[in-house]
């Protein structure tokens, strides 16, 4: 299995300030088809995750361009700019490369 | 707008057996492999399973795999998750998702399962 380590575990930011959650696999997430399926998720308190980001950089429908994607092989990047309210939450990357798996989460919180 | 909902939760004793189901609407359900998601409580996610846009592809974590079976009905555009020889560990919210595939981009809004005597 891919296991997924995200850092930090928590983090508190200021209203538009920037924060940067950082993702490691255990093995490269280049597929054999030369694609990279990392994906970024936000799961906001009491709802369902949803989709921010897939494949490394690609924001998802209705994403804002505040929230940035960014890495290769085992090392990635997500980047939030302009911090607002909503943002709030956990964000787990996760991989599709192989059988998918997800970090443990990072948790988000405004100061 | 795409939209899942998951029904069938509930509680369950140990070895025992409970089926979810989900209805998908706002795509065509038939295009896009399906999966199933699970979260214990305050804990992080974890893939359950996936199957083909036919159904005729299926995909386990060996924490599932022989327990629990995942199927489709494309005519009723619904997605279940059979659940048998059920453990506490399996207890948690499950979610049903879209999976293009190699990512999931719509989830529903989850169904609790309780695994207890």
């Amino acid at each position: 299995d891919v296991v997924m380590t995200q850092t930090p575990v928590s983090l508190s930011v200021s209203l538009g300030g920037q924060v940067s959650i950082s993702c490691r696999s255990s093995q490269s997430l280049v597929h054999n088809n030369g694609n990279t399926y990392l994906s970024w998720y936000l799961q906001k308190p009491g709802q369902s995750p949803q989709l921010l980001i897939y494949k490394v950089s690609n924001r998802f429908s209705g994403i804002s361009d505040r929230f940035s994607g960014s890495g290769s092989g085992t090392d990635f990047t997500l980047k939030i700019s302009r911090v607002e309210p909503d943002d709030l939450g956990v964000y787990y990357c996760g991989q599709g490369t192989q059988y998918p798996t997800f970090g443990s989460g990072t948790k988000l919180e405004i100061k | 707008e795409v939209q899942l909902v998951e029904s069938g939760g509930g509680l369950v004793q140990p070895g025992r057996s409970l089926k979810l189901s989900c209805a998908a609407s706002g795509f065509t359900f038939s295009n896009y492999y399906m999966a199933w998601v699970r979260q214990a409580p305050k804990k992080g996610l974890e893939w359950v399973a996936t199957i083909s846009t036919s159904g005729s592809r299926t995909y386990y974590p060996d924490s599932v795999k022989g327990r629990f079976t995942i199927s489709r009905d494309n005519a009723k555009s619904s997605l279940y998750l059979q659940m048998n020889s059920l453990k506490s560990e399996d207890t948690a919210t499950y979610y049903c998702a879209r999976a293009p595939p190699y990512v999931m981009d719509a989830w529903g809004q989850g169904a609790s399962v309780t695994v207890s005597s």
